[in-house]
């Protein structure tokens, strides 16, 4: 068990520019999701994977946010035209739902965006 | 009014004392309890999670939750410099998949 991995750790943009991040989860998991935490908040849900298929998206996913996650496997956030506002540190978790865990979703460290 | 509301501190304790850290939440569909560890710039780390009402114990840490009064508490015995963390207050409903957490709680353990 290596644990949910995330690319890159940090990300420094210039406001407009595109920005991609990428998710490894637990490889038996078969959940995967993803969160945004701002400084002195709680994580806050974006948008759940099972399998391949996105079942959940969170309000605070505008337009200009897409997830995917091709192969059920590791999964890209993109997130397009940047603003001020999206930098955070942005948060994968992976669970599954067989198993003794009742769906416990652990997390990665976290890819820190800065916009510009 | 926030889902799950808990005190952002900061707590600060000296090294060996009992920490009392607490959680309310508002809605009483949710059924998972969960406390999450989470270090300076680190993702967050599970500790423990229970299942409706009761106490889980593991090593120095209890968990409770009382869903009469939807309050959820997590207690550290002996606490130690290396516990200096925020922790989270989290839930989720049976067969849900979006946890909410609290805003977190910051403990500095001073030796």
């Amino acid at each position: 068990d290596t644990g949910v991995s995330q690319d890159p750790r940090h990300k420094i943009t210039k406001r407009g520019q595109n920005v991609t991040f990428r998710c490894d989860p637990i490889s038996e998991h078969n959940r995967l999701y993803w969160y945004r935490q701002t400084l002195g908040q709680g994580p806050e849900f974006l948008t759940y994977f099972q399998n391949e298929a996105q079942l959940e998206k969170s309000r605070l996913l505008s337009d200009r946010f897409s997830a995917e996650r091709p192969k059920g496997s590791f999964s890209t956030l993109e997130i397009q035209r940047t603003e001020q506002g999206d930098s955070a540190m942005y948060l994968c978790a992976s669970s599954s739902n067989r198993g003794p865990s009742t769906d416990t979703q652990y997390f990665g460290p976290g890819t820190r965006l800065t916009v510009l | 009014q926030k889902e799950v509301e808990q005190d952002p501190g900061p707590l600060s304790v000296p090294e060996g004392a009992i920490v009392s850290l607490n959680c309310t939440y508002s809605n009483s569909a949710f059924q998972y309890f969960m406390w999450y560890r989470q270090y300076s710039r680190k993702g967050p780390e599970l500790l423990m999670y229970t299942y409706s009402s009761g106490n889980k114990e593991d090593g120095r840490f209890t968990a409770q939750v009382d869903k009469s009064s939807k309050y959820i508490s997590l207690f550290i015995r002996d606490s130690q410099p290396s516990d200096s963390a925020t922790y989270l207050c989290a839930h989720r409903k049976d067969g849900g998949f979006k946890t909410i957490f609290g805003a977190g709680t910051r403990l500095f353990v001073k030796a």
